[in-house]
Formats: C-alpha cells, structure tokens, sequence
C-alpha cells in the first residue's frame, strides 16, 4: 500500500524557517518524481514544488521560488522541504503527492502556521 | 501560466442524478509528445485529493465507472453518471502538460 506521511508543521513566525518532510512507503520512491501542493484555510490547491526521481529536474512556483527548496533522499525514501523567509500566505495545509503532473497519492498533509 | 477555468463552481445533484464539470484550459493542453496531462481529483470532506481520472479520459485503478472523462485540446468534461453520496466534495482539474503545473479552482458537488 503506498503510503505518504508529511511531518514538521507547525506555528513560526514571520521571516523564520521551517523544512517539511515526506516519508514514503509501499513503492520504489527512486522511480518516482516527486511534489509540494498547499492549500491554505478554505482556499483551493496550488503546486509549490516538484522534483524528478533522480533530481535531475526541479521546479517551483514563482510564489515560492528562491524562498523555498525542494529536495529527496532515496536512500531514506524521504522528500523535503525547506522553507525560509516564511510569509503569513504560506500559511496553509502542504502535501506531498506522487507522480510529477498527475499527483496520483497524496499524504494526509502537514499545516503550517505563519504568524507573529 | 495555464488557466483552468471550472464550471460550474457549484452543483446540486439528488442521488442518481448524472451531472457534468467542465474544465477549460487556456491553451492547449496537448503536449509535444502526444499526450494530454489533464487530470481530475475529488477532495471529499476532511480529506486529501484522490485522482479520479488521469490523461483525460483514463480511470484510475479502483474508482468506479460512473466516472468518466473526455475532451481534448482546451475544453475537457468530467461526467459522473448516477451520483452517490460518497461523491460529494470538490473536484479539481489539474494540468501537468506545462510547468508551472495549475489547478482549476474546484467544483463543490452537493446534496440537492
């Protein structure tokens, strides 16, 4: 059974940092690209990151670029996020999701607070 | 970046009612290889997004055939024949033919 389980959420303040992670489980995670999606509070999805399997290839959303960091051990099968100058409107729920462009298994999804 | 644009952004259905999303895509989504990355979710209630459809019309392994995909180029269709009540929630269109990947903003399925 593929499993996706997102951790290292939680409440920080404006302008500080924070690295999400995606352990997975049930599948050759070094065969599969990788994403970030957020939804924030009663809003809709929006991509933030992927990374092909090897990482190889990396892109971002121009909301995020150059603040955030996607990244992946597969020897860990562990997907990353590191998140820096954090702003109120990154405030939402992130998921990782498999299978670049068509997101074919989502975690449960981890929520990020920003706020002084 | 592609716009995806939903229609309706909300539906009430009775049960087995059959009723259909639209989605349209502000360029083509048929990519250079031949295919078409337009996929579609349902967010139940509390819950992540599952993919329901993928490549347009494909049904993803375990979701039942009264989903149903089709369209091409920039107007795609999401049909569900004989609504059930596990099929309420929002569905989403999502485009992976070009970055920066996009959603559409969702259609809210709900009890008439």
């Amino acid at each position: 059974e593929v499993q996706l389980v997102e951790s290292g959420g939680g409440l920080v303040q404006p302008g500080r940092s924070l690295k999400l992670s995606c352990l997975a489980s049930g599948f050759t995670f070094s065969n599969y690209g990788m994403n970030w999606i957020r939804q924030a509070p009663g809003k809709g999805l929006e991509w933030v990151a992927s990374i092909s399997s090897s990482s190889s290839y990396i892109y971002y959303a121009d909301t995020v670029k150059g603040r955030f960091t996607i990244s992946r051990d597969n020897a860990k099968n562990t997907l990353y996020l590191q998140m820096t100058s954090l702003r109120s409107e990154d405030t939402a729920l992130y998921y990782c999701a498999r299978r670049t462009g068509c997101f074919d298994y989502w975690g449960q999804g981890v929520m990020v607070t920003v706020s002084s | 970046d592609v716009v995806l644009t939903q229609t309706p952004p909300t539906l009430s259905a009775t049960i087995g009612q059959s009723v259909s999303i639209s989605c349209r895509s502000s360029q083509s989504l048929l990519h250079s290889n031949g295919n078409t990355y337009l996929h579609w979710l349902l967010q139940r209630p509390g819950q992540s997004p599952q993919l329901l459809i993928y490549s347009v019309s494909r049904l993803e392994s375990g979701v039942p055939n009264r989903f149903s995909g089709s369209g091409s180029g920039t107007d795609f269709t999401l049909k569900i024949s004989g609504v059930e009540a596990e099929d309420l929630g929002v569905y989403y269109c999502v485009q992976g033919t070009h970055a920066p990947y996009t959603f559409g903003a969702g259609t809210k399925l709900e009890l008439k």
